[in-house]
């Protein structure tokens, strides 16, 4: 069973333009999360979505930043016009649901490693 | 959120155990006590978990306090592999509330050969 798998690993971006990061769950999933860790800081909850749906985005910037769950495809975190203090790195994790013991793990990925020149 | 409050930094010897604590002296009746570690350049990854009980697996093992203030994980023998930095994290068990993860500055943990 594949883990969870996130593209790119890298990403270089100048600043104004747009960063589309992607995150694939664990088969079976259907609740994905995004987690952002600034240069030497600790990691911050951005969002968390079901299938089509936003459940929790308290973490997310208010301006720039939105992230999708599609009913076909990958999640999909999208940032506009980036600045450099985006630079970071962004984690997915995934679970399979609520019920029972299943909803007490998230599994990670290996992030997105975003550079803004 | 609970908080949680761990050492900033520990060392250990290859093949020795290590004690990492957690104290959570606000913790409530419904709180999961979970434990995440993060290897360098990697993802974080579940350790353990547990509520009042004491638990096993093939990781760690976590001991938790009978008030449930605070709680220890135990790896039996570090291996340089445990290098990461370890987070204690509370996660009440509400329905329909957010399942995100809040995680503190955690404990780094340096294993020497």
């Amino acid at each position: 069973n594949a883990g969870v798998m996130q593209n790119p690993r890298h990403l270089v971006r100048r600043r104004g333009q747009e960063a589309r990061l992607r995150c694939s769950p664990m088969k079976g999933h259907s609740h994905v999360y995004w987690y952002r860790q600034l240069p030497e800081e600790g990691l911050k909850f951005m969002v968390y979505l079901q299938k089509e749906n936003i459940i929790d985005e308290s973490g997310m910037p208010k301006e720039r930043f939105s992230a999708e769950f599609p009913k076909e495809g990958p999640s999909i975190l999208r940032i506009q016009q980036v600045v450099r203090g985006d630079s970071a790195a962004y984690f997915c994790a995934s679970s399979p649901g609520t019920s029972g013991r299943a909803r007490n793990e998230q599994f990670f990925g290996p992030g997105t490693r975003l550079t803004v020149l | 959120d609970a908080k949680t409050t761990q050492p900033n930094s520990m060392e250990s010897n290859e093949e020795e155990p290590v004690h990492l604590p957690c104290n959570h002296s606000t913790i409530s009746g419904t709180d999961y006590i979970h434990w995440y570690r993060q290897l360098p350049s990697q993802g974080p990854e579940y350790v353990i978990h547990g509520l009042t009980s004491n638990v096993n697996n093939r990781m760690a093992s976590l001991a938790i306090a009978e008030d449930r203030k605070s709680s220890t994980l135990i790896l039996h023998r570090a291996t340089l592999r445990d290098a990461a930095v370890y987070y204690c994290i509370l996660r009440p068990l509400t329905q329909g509330g957010s399942e995100k993860l809040v995680f503190g500055k955690g404990t780094k943990l340096t294993v020497n050969p």
